[in-house]
């Protein structure tokens, strides 16, 4: 596709129950990040893939969360055991490659609400 | 590390009046910086960056933004408003190794009055 999508877009979950969102780059993009935004907190960084390198965990905020990225490709973040305090907007940014500079493209995002 | 602080959460501007967001960062190495526009229900998008060649920088829509290094600021501004530019601003650091994990600032509300 032209730009980088997520889904789903909306997502509606139980406490306690796991979710996995979904991210597709642009295509050729070996970088692909995670963030989450949300009410109080703006936006903070989750994680970061670049090619076959290992990711950038240093921004998840417990062991419940976690992603993986398939062939390069897509990639899947995962909440286990969600907690109300997870609802928030998880973005998607996918760019050519890791320099500094360099434009990142969002997708436009998982609302996700824990009830 | 880096952090980034935008003053003002909202901000109301009048169509046709100049629009002024504010960014201060800090940043241990010789920052990127970077704004970005956020649309209702939609992701971020690149307005202008920063990356250490000419410090006034013009971006999409007729924004602009000047680095000044003695004040560790980096303000968004356009000339006259329109109604379209009503959205989410976001300010943002680059990281300091590669990757460009980016710091954004809290974000600052426009909201257009005709």
């Amino acid at each position: 596709g032209a730009g980088v999508s997520q889904s789903p877009s909306n997502k509606v979950t139980e406490k306690g129950k796991d979710v996995e969102l979904r991210c597709d780059p642009i295509s050729g993009h070996t970088a692909l990040y995670w963030y989450r935004q949300s009410l109080g907190q703006g936006l903070e960084f989750l994680i970061y893939f670049q090619g076959n390198s290992a990711p950038d965990k240093s921004g998840l905020p417990s062991d419940r969360f976690s992603a993986e990225r398939t062939g390069g490709s897509v990639s899947t973040l995962t909440i286990q055991r969600t907690q109300q305090e997870d609802s928030a907007v998880y973005l998607c940014a996918s760019s050519l490659g890791p320099d500094r500079g360099v434009k990142l493209f969002f997708g436009s995002g998982t609302q996700l609400s824990v009830l | 590390a880096q952090s980034v602080t935008q003053l003002g959460s909202h901000v109301s501007v009048s169509e046709g009046a100049l629009v002024l967001l504010r960014c201060n960062y800090s940043s241990s190495v010789p920052p990127y910086l970077f704004w970005y526009v956020q649309y209702p229900n939609q992701g971020l998008q690149l307005l202008l960056k920063y990356t250490s060649a000419a410090t006034l920088v013009k971006g999409i829509n007729g924004f602009e933004a000047e680095f000044k290094k003695s004040e560790t600021s980096f303000h968004l501004t356009k000339p006259s408003a329109h109604m379209s530019d009503a959205a989410e601003y976001f300010c943002a650091v680059s990281g300091e190794a590669a990757g460009n994990k980016l710091t954004f600032g809290g974000g600052t509300r426009v909201l257009v009055k005709p």
